[in-house]
């Protein structure tokens, strides 16, 4: 079967630095996908992964390893803002998206 | 980015009743739009798939008597839940990508919070 793995919440402290890790098994990859959702909201687009490596935009960062079957989302400089659920998304080889979970991200002043 | 709008927002209904909830792409052409379902503190459960023109494709265990899906244009898509119960009472989430998108980048609507009294 397909799944996305990711923990199911995690708490950080604001100014400071967190990774939320994605491990993935799929049938084909064709990319891997971060959402930002906050509570009765609907998912925003973070990042975009097809290559191995990282891709940084602004205090986000992704990163992938297609051989581990393995992702994280690094964020930096926390804002209370940035409390909210972050949802792992893998394309598979029909191009269908599988979603993870989510993970709670709980920021404390 | 592009602009995926949802309506209604929140949707308040009796049990039996249909409940029709409108997805439009404001600002390109939706070549395929997707309807989700969240019930709290889970992931999105992709319900169905809809291309323009064409009929749409739902997921295993979702009933499409139930949840009926027209996408007749390039910017619209509705979902109708008919027959609401209960049951149905959740937090229901189209996305739409458009031609031109290169990693197929999904636009999401605002969400429509459906509860069935």
């Amino acid at each position: 079967g397909q799944n996305i793995d990711q923990p199911t919440e995690m708490t950080a402290t604001e100014g400071a630095i967190v990774q939320i890790n994605c491990t993935y098994q799929t049938s084909g990859f064709n990319g891997l996908f971060w959402y930002q959702q906050h509570a009765g909201e609907a998912p925003t687009f973070l990042s975009y992964n097809v290559l191995d490596g990282l891709e940084e935009k602004g205090r986000f960062s992704s990163f992938l390893s297609r051989s581990k079957g393995y992702s994280y989302l690094l964020l930096k400089e926390l804002q209370m803002k940035d409390s909210a659920s972050y949802l792992c998304a893998v394309k598979d080889s029909n191009y269908q998206l599988i979603w993870g979970a989510g993970t709670k991200l709980i920021i404390k002043p | 980015g592009a602009v995926v709008s949802q309506h209604p927002s929140r949707v308040i209904c009796k049990s039996g009743t249909s409940v029709k909830i409108e997805c439009r792409s404001l600002d390109f052409q939706a070549t395929t739009m997707f309807w989700y379902r969240q019930f709290p503190k889970q992931s999105l459960m992709l319900m169905a798939t809809s291309n323009e023109g064409s009929k749409a494709t739902y997921e295993q265990g979702v009933e499409k008597d139930k949840f009926l899906i027209n996408h007749a244009s390039l910017t619209l898509s509705t979902l109708t839940v008919t027959s609401a119960h209960p049951e149905d009472s959740s937090f229901y989430i189209c996305s739409a990508t458009g031609r031109g998108q290169d990693f197929g980048e999904l636009f999401f609507g605002e969400g429509s919070r459906l509860t069935v009294l």
